[in-house]
């Protein structure tokens, strides 16, 4: 079965730090490119970025809104995916959701995590 | 960027009825097209993609059609759980953009 398993959110200062985890099992996970996606509460899904996999250097994507502050990083040998925050803003103040890549570029998003709340606030 | 326009941003609709879901891309992108389910609470379920692709496991109730900017997501005979709020995404280009959601309530 399939799990992907979001951890690591909570309560942080503006221009603070937080680490987001994901682990997954039930696929080999060196296989997949993953993304983050978050979502504030009531509100609709923004697509923060993408780690694709070894074959593809690692390379990385990240929309506008978190370049230069978000990193995406992958371990294979742990079948694990971070998002590492820096210089948080209270509108980072979200759900984030780790998600598989079906396939490769143009492929949606077929396996979720349960979300993990970030919530930036003094 | 490419943006998602979906419509409406609600339905109201009985067990049984057929709804249909717009959305309209800004620019073309081919059929790299994907819908997503979400309950309150929990995370999207992907139903459909590349337009009109049916995901594993998902009710063929559920279908997708169009090509280029115009998609349709077609719920039909809907049932109790299919009440929830819908997600258009494209798939086309970076960044990854989805349409704003359709709320399906109980009429």
């Amino acid at each position: 079965e399939v799990q992907l398993v979001d951890s690591g959110g909570g309560l942080v200062q503006p221009g603070g730090s937080l680490r987001l985890s994901c682990a997954v099992s039930g696929f080999t996970f060196s296989d997949y490119y993953m993304d983050w996606v978050r979502q504030v509460p009531g509100k609709g899904l923004e697509w923060v970025g993408r780690i694709r996999n070894k074959p593809n250097s690692y390379s990385t994507e990240y929309a506008a809104s978190v370049k230069g502050r978000f990193t995406i990083s992958r371990d294979d040998s742990e079948s694990s995916l971070y998002l590492q925050m820096n210089s948080l803003k209270t509108e980072d103040t979200a759900v984030y959701y780790c998600a598989r890549v079906r396939g490769t570029y143009h492929s949606p998003f077929d396996y979720w995590g349960q979300g993990a709340l970030v919530t930036v606030s003094s | 960027d490419i943006q998602m326009t979906q419509s409406p941003s609600s339905v109201s609709a009985s067990v049984g009825d057929t709804v249909t879901i717009t959305c309209r891309a800004s620019q073309a992108i081919n059929n790299w097209l994907a819908w997503y389910q979400q309950k309150p609470g929990k995370a999207p379920k992907l139903l459909i993609y590349d337009a009109s692709s049916l995901q594993s496991g998902v009710p063929s109730r559920f279908s997708g059609s169009g090509s280029g900017t115009d998609f349709t997501l077609t719920i039909s005979s809907l049932q109790p759980e299919d009440f929830a709020t819908y997600y258009c995404q494209q798939a086309n280009s970076f960044p990854r953009t989805f349409g704003g959601g359709t709320k399906v309530e109980i009429k």
